[in-house]
């Protein structure tokens, strides 16, 4: 079981839309519509952004989308905002009943 | 609204158990479709999964893990708990507790988190 591959960083600029991409194999995020993506600012608990792949938690913003194709999942925000600077993990089930991370994106507001 | 504290030991030594506890309010742990979850976090590094439990006592584990892992619930005290062996240096982490709809890896709501220190 491998960890999932994010880059290691993104930047953009307030206002711009980001993607990061979460990349995985057939066995996790291409087998299963069950990837989820984590907000994580320093020193706080992450905090779930979306599940089910494409679904919002009630009170995300919906600057906040989640997508898939393949075996990669990704995360898009749009109208970026300075406190969407935070850390970004995706994590998906991976069959026989266990979950996998991401390494995690660095999310830079320029 | 549901709440999740960690609690434990902040000092481990080298190949001696690490042990938490996840106390859960404001809703039961025995809510059915829930389990509940351990993450961890080395410091400046990401987020690994250890394992998860249903209130029956069901688990399942991360596999690199599982030879050292045990974790249990206690439904009298609205609590679930890890237990690590043979801890090393490397079992240096933040670690948190959470829940989830199995088997999908939504984790909501998290701890706060705790720092485990293994060290002689």
């Amino acid at each position: 079981q491998s960890a999932l591959t994010q880059p290691a960083s993104v930047s953009g600029s307030p206002g711009q839309s980001i993607t990061i991409s979460c990349t995985g194999t057939s066995s996790d995020v291409g087998g299963y519509n069950y990837v989820s993506w984590y907000q994580q600012h320093p020193g706080k608990a992450p905090k779930l952004m979306i599940y089910d792949v494409s679904k919002r938690p009630s009170g995300v913003s919906n600057r906040f989308s989640g997508s898939k194709s393949g075996n990669t999942a990704s995360l898009t925000i749009s109208g970026l905002q300075a406190e969407d600077e935070a850390d970004y993990y995706c994590c998906s089930y991976a069959g026989s009943s266990t979950l996998v991370f991401g390494g995690g994106t660095k999310l830079t507001v320029l | 609204q549901l709440q999740l504290q960690e609690s434990g030991p902040g000092l481990v030594k080298p190949s001696e158990t690490l042990s938490l506890t996840c106390t859960v309010s404001g809703g039961s742990i025995s809510s059915s479709s829930y389990y509940w979850g351990w993450i961890r976090q080395p410091p400046g590094k990401g987020l690994e999964w250890i394992g998860s439990i249903y209130y029956s006592g069901s688990t399942y584990y991360n596999p690199s893990l599982k030879s050292r892992v045990t974790i249990s619930v206690d439904t009298s005290k609205n609590q679930f708990s890890l237990k690590l062996s043979s801890v090393t240096a490397a079992d240096t982490a933040v670690y948190y507790c959470a829940r989830h709809v199995y088997p999908k890896p939504g984790f909501d709501p998290w701890g706060q988190g705790t720092l485990v220190t293994v060290s002689s």
